[in-house]
């Protein structure tokens, strides 16, 4: 998975608790990116981050938000989880940052909001 | 209306078989077009890439791109049990951003 991992793989928390997903890359890659996969809706972009600090949002971002203090972690928090976050959550690197570069994808973050 | 329309199947073929899978999309801003690959509990890998229109083949694998309908296909020939997988289509204007279709399955039948 390109040295990307995710933590924790699995998840099963209660609505209104926060919860905070980590990716960490071991590829120096400027770019990050996180995605929500739903049956029928495939992936959708959260938020994305183009270097240390600087992040923006994507087109699911309510109810989230990203926090990168270092090139090789982005964390995603959901201050106060909801059942409609119940996803797989994936992490995405890529170099460069334009349409023609390759985005790499973590193995994913199965959450389940009760 | 979604931007991007993909039949989610499933899909069942017998190992072998030519595998057609298509999107369809909205956008007329898209130029660039990828084909992803999901195994189940895994992250999605790229499988094929294209620019603007026309076909690219890569060993088995056929990715079409026909603007002037907004449709494009990836085909599989010879299709192998280890194809079995989910597709994504994917589509971005000019940056970051991409689109995906929603993924269709496909069970290649040893």
């Amino acid at each position: 998975d390109a040295g990307i991992t995710q933590s924790p793989r699995h998840k099963v928390t209660e609505t209104g608790t926060p919860v905070t997903l980590r990716c960490h890359q071991t590829e120096n890659h400027r770019y990050m990116y996180w995605y929500r996969q739903d049956p029928g809706h495939g992936l959708r972009l959260i938020h994305y981050s183009y270097g240390v600090k600087d992040t923006d949002k994507g087109e699911v971002s309510d109810g989230y938000s990203v926090s990168r203090s270092k090139t090789e972690d982005f964390l995603l928090t959901l201050e106060s989880a909801t059942s409609s976050q119940t996803s797989v959550y994936f992490c995405a690197i890529s170099e460069k940052g334009t349409a023609e570069d390759t985005q790499y994808f973590g193995p994913g973050t199965r959450l389940t909001v009760l | 209306q979604k931007e991007v329309e993909q039949d989610p199947g499933p899909l069942s073929v017998p190992e072998g078989a030519i595998v057609s899978l298509n999107c369809t999309y909205s956008n007329s801003a898209f130029q660039y077009f990828m084909w992803y690959r999901q195994y189940s509990r895994k992250g999605p890998e790229l499988l094929m890439y294209t620019y603007s229109s026309g076909n690219k083949e890569d060993g088995r694998f056929t990715a079409q791109v026909d603007k002037s309908s907004k449709y494009i296909s990836l085909f599989i020939r010879d299709s192998q049990p280890s194809d079995s997988a989910t597709y994504l289509c994917a589509m971005s204007a000019n940056d970051y951003k991409l689109s995906f279709g929603a993924g269709t399955t496909v069970t290649v039948r040893a």
